[in-house]
């Protein structure tokens, strides 16, 4: 079946634009995740939707990130004035949030944002 | 906190060399374990995890073992190939209030012919 995608896979903003990421988890995933991959900070956890549930938002760098999650499928990552340190690759993952950690994500391919 | 620590690369072995990929974690509470892999061009999937204890994961050849007593999980691999060439990340999930996954910063493995 269809994996975990997300649009655009490239975006080019100048400093102190808004920009929206997109993802559409994998169909029947209620477990949702973004993370943020860059070169001084590796991999990092942002926020994660499970169900209908508040997200968990504890990981998110600044008020300038928001994020949703609508009808329980797509997710929209919002960077509000973004900054030259927002530069980085989006992921995005789902699963089946059974709630257990040893669950497996799924990864999509990421967005490349990059700031100038 | 959680945190993951492994083995900085760039790895450069020849075809049929043996890997190594050293990873220690810590965490809160009883973790489970896992490798993802990011092959050139491509997004992360999961290679291998382990759950609990003394558990081995392996798939495509590569091997990990879930050491409690060292808090760790090394990658191996008897033979690596060129197409084994990739960036391969360590990572733990504890559950609790969420289940994400904290990662370490990823090695990087060039095989050459």
């Amino acid at each position: 079946g269809a994996g975990v995608s997300q649009s655009p896979s490239n975006k080019v903003t100048e400093k102190g634009k808004d920009v929206e990421l997109r993802c559409d988890p994998i169909s029947g995933h209620t477990a949702l995740y973004w993370y943020r991959q860059s070169l001084g900070q590796g991999l990092e956890f942002l926020i994660y939707f499970q169900g209908n549930s508040a997200p968990d938002k504890s990981g998110l760098p600044s008020d300038r990130f928001s994020a949703e999650r609508t009808g329980g499928s797509v997710s929209t990552l919002t960077i509000q004035r973004t900054q030259q340190e927002d530069s980085a690759v989006y992921l995005c993952a789902s699963s089946l949030g059974n709630r257990f950690p040893q669950e497996t994500q799924y990864f999509g391919p990421g967005t490349r944002l990059l700031v100038l | 906190g959680n945190s993951v620590t492994q083995m900085e690369g760039p790895v450069t072995l020849s075809e049929e060399a043996f890997l190594t990929i050293n990873c220690t974690y810590t965490a809160t509470g009883y973790p489970s374990l896992f490798w993802y892999v990011q092959y050139p061009g491509e997004g992360l999937q999961l290679l291998l995890k382990a759950t609990k204890a003394d558990d081995k994961g392996s798939n495509k050849g590569f091997e990990a073992t879930y050491r409690k007593e060292t808090t760790s999980f090394h990658l191996e691999k008897g033979s690596v190939q060129v197409s084994d060439s990739a960036v391969y990340f360590c990572a733990l999930s504890t559950g609790g209030s969420n289940y994400k996954l904290t990662f370490g910063k990823g090695t990087l493995l060039t095989v050459n012919p």
